[in-house]
């Protein structure tokens, strides 16, 4: 069955550090970048980075630059968003997403969500 | 306040034709292919038409897309009560480097 699942989202603490992952399944991992985007529940959609199927690609928002690393192995066929110093308002559902690998970053398979609330 | 400028809402009634605008600029939509979204409540989004104007195995051909300059325009025709969700457009930016998402709008079957 083809699909992306995360994990490792909690509670944690202002100022602390958390590890996502998103383990793939059904389908060639290494053959597609990769893309974590975020949702506050009942809102807006967010990017929050990019990596190329090699890895030697990476791009992140503007908002968690120098603060959330992306990373992945392809030999556990596994995303991962390192995310340190964590603020409030990164309080939301972090979904990993598959890049079809076409023109314009179409997303085509996404995971249900790990929710991360930054809470004291 | 997203890059990607969308309605807030949109609504129609069964049968009828709803479109649904996004506009940007020519860093991102002017420069790049739009993608949109669906996401049914309580679930995570799923791409419903991709470069512009295609669409992946399994949805209907009810759904179409279009672009033009810096805007797109997602079109529903023969409106169905389960296309009641939001709808996002999409596309990658050149200046920020990275993907960048319209504000949803919120579909309404009346």
């Amino acid at each position: 069955q083809v699909q992306l699942v995360e994990s490792g989202g909690g509670v944690v603490q202002p100022g602390r550090s958390l590890r996502l992952s998103c383990a793939a399944s059904g389908f060639t991992f290494s053959f597609y970048a990769m893309h974590w985007v975020r949702q506050v529940p009942g809102k807006g959609l967010e990017w929050v980075a990019f990596i190329s199927s090699d890895g030697s690609r990476k791009s992140y928002a503007d908002s968690v630059k120098g603060r959330f690393t992306i990373s992945r192995d392809n030999s556990k066929h596994t995303l991962y968003l390192q995310m340190n110093s964590l603020r409030g308002d990164d309080t939301t559902i972090y979904y990993c997403a598959r890049d079809l690998g076409v023109p314009g970053t179409p997303l085509d398979l996404w995971g249900l969500g790990t929710l991360v609330t930054v809470s004291s | 306040q997203s890059v990607l400028t969308q309605p807030p809402s949109a609504s129609g009634t069964p049968g009828q034709r709803v479109a649904i605008s996004c506009s940007g600029s020519s860093s991102n939509i002017g420069s790049n292919s739009v993608n949109w979204y669906q996401q049914l409540p309580g679930t995570a989004p799923k791409l419903l038409i991709y470069s512009n104007n295609h669409r992946p195995s399994g949805v209907p051909d009810r759904f179409s897309g279009s672009k033009s300059g810096t805007s797109a325009s997602l079109a529903i025709s023969g409106l169905q009560s389960e296309d009641e969700a939001d709808y996002y457009c999409a596309g990658w930016d050149d200046s920020l480097n990275g993907v960048i998402f319209g504000g949803g709008t919120k579909l309404t079957v009346l």
